[in-house]
C-alpha cells in the first residue's frame, strides 16, 4: 500500500529565508505532483514531476524528484508572505487507466513579515 | 471554460438523511474523482471513474455511492449520512493524456449533525 509522508507538517518562517519541504513515499513511482491550497479554497496545481531527476521551478518555488530515494523536495527561496498556504505532495499510485493519487497530509506554511 | 464545478457549496444534514453532490466538468476529461479532506489527513480518494458509465472504489468508499451517466458529470451520493461523513468534498478531473495533473473543483463543505 502506497504511503506518502510530508515533513514538516507545519512551518513558520521569516520573509527572505529559505526552506525545504520533504515528501517521502513508500513504493516505486515516477509520477509526483505538488499542489497549493489557500485557506477555504480548492487545490491549485504547482508542479508535475514525471521522471527521476526532474526539476521544475516557478518563481520562488523549485521542486525535484529522486525516484530511487522515493523523495521529492519543494524548495522555497527568499520566502514572501504570499507563499503562505498549505502545500500537498501527491504520488501516482498507478492504476491501469488514469492516475490515482495518494496525498501527503500537507505542510502548512506561514511566512511572517 | 468553467473548469470543474460542484454543487452545492455548503450543506447541513441530519444523521440518516440522504443527499447527492454534483460535479461537472467542461474539459472533456475522461477521468473523474471524488475526494474527502479532513484536517491533518490530506485528501483521500472515495470513488473514481475512468470513463462514462464506469465507476470504481477508492481508499474510503464505505457509505458512498457514485454514478457517471454522462461524461461531464460525476455524482456522489450519501444514502444515510453519518457524523463521520462531516468533511469537505472535492471533485477532480483529468484528461486523456496520462499522466496529467488533476483539476479540482471548489469543494463542498458538508456537516452531518
Amino acid at each position: 500500500e502506497l504511503k506518502v509522508e510530508q515533513n514538516p507538517l507545519f512551518l513558520s518562517m521569516q520573509e527572505g529565508k529559505n526552506y525545504t519541504i520533504y515528501c517521502n513515499y513508500s513504493t516505486t513511482s515516477d509520477r509526483l505532483y505538488w499542489y497549493r491550497q489557500d485557506p477555504g479554497k480548492s487545490l491549485e496545481s504547482l508542479f508535475v514531476l514525471l521522471s527521476n531527476g526532474a526539476v521544475k521551478q516557478e518563481g520562488r518555488l523549485m521542486a525535484s524528484l529522486d525516484t530511487k530515494a522515493r523523495l521529492s523536495t519543494l524548495h522555497i527561496t527568499a520566502a514572501v508572505h504570499d507563499l503562505s498556504a498549505t502545500y500537498f505532495c501527491a504520488v501516482d499510485g498507478t492504476m491501469e487507466y488514469g492516475n490515482k493519487l495518494v496525498f501527503g497530509a500537507g505542510t502548512i506554511l506561514r511566512v511572517k513579515s | 471554460n468553467a473548469g470543474v464545478t460542484q454543487t452545492p457549496k455548503f450543506r447541513v444534514l441530519k444523521t440518516g438523511q440522504s443527499m447527492t453532490l454534483l460535479c461537472a466538468q467542461d474539459m472533456n476529461h475522461e477521468y473523474m474523482y471524488w475526494y474527502r479532506q479532513d484536517p491533518g489527513m490530506g485528501l483521500r480518494l472515495i470513488h473514481y471513474s475512468v470513463g462514462e458509465g464506469t465507476t470504481a472504489k477508492g481508499e474510503v468508499p464505505d457509505g458512498y455511492n457514485v454514478s457517471r451517466l454522462k461524461k461531464q458529470n460525476f455524482l456522489l451520493g450519501l444514502e444515510s449520512a453519518a457524523p463521520s461523513q462531516t468533511s469537505v468534498y472535492f471533485c477532480a478531473s483529468t484528461g486523456n493524456r496520462v499522466p496529467d495533473t488533476q483539476y479540482f473543483g471548489p469543494g463542498t463543505r458538508l456537516t452531518v449533525l
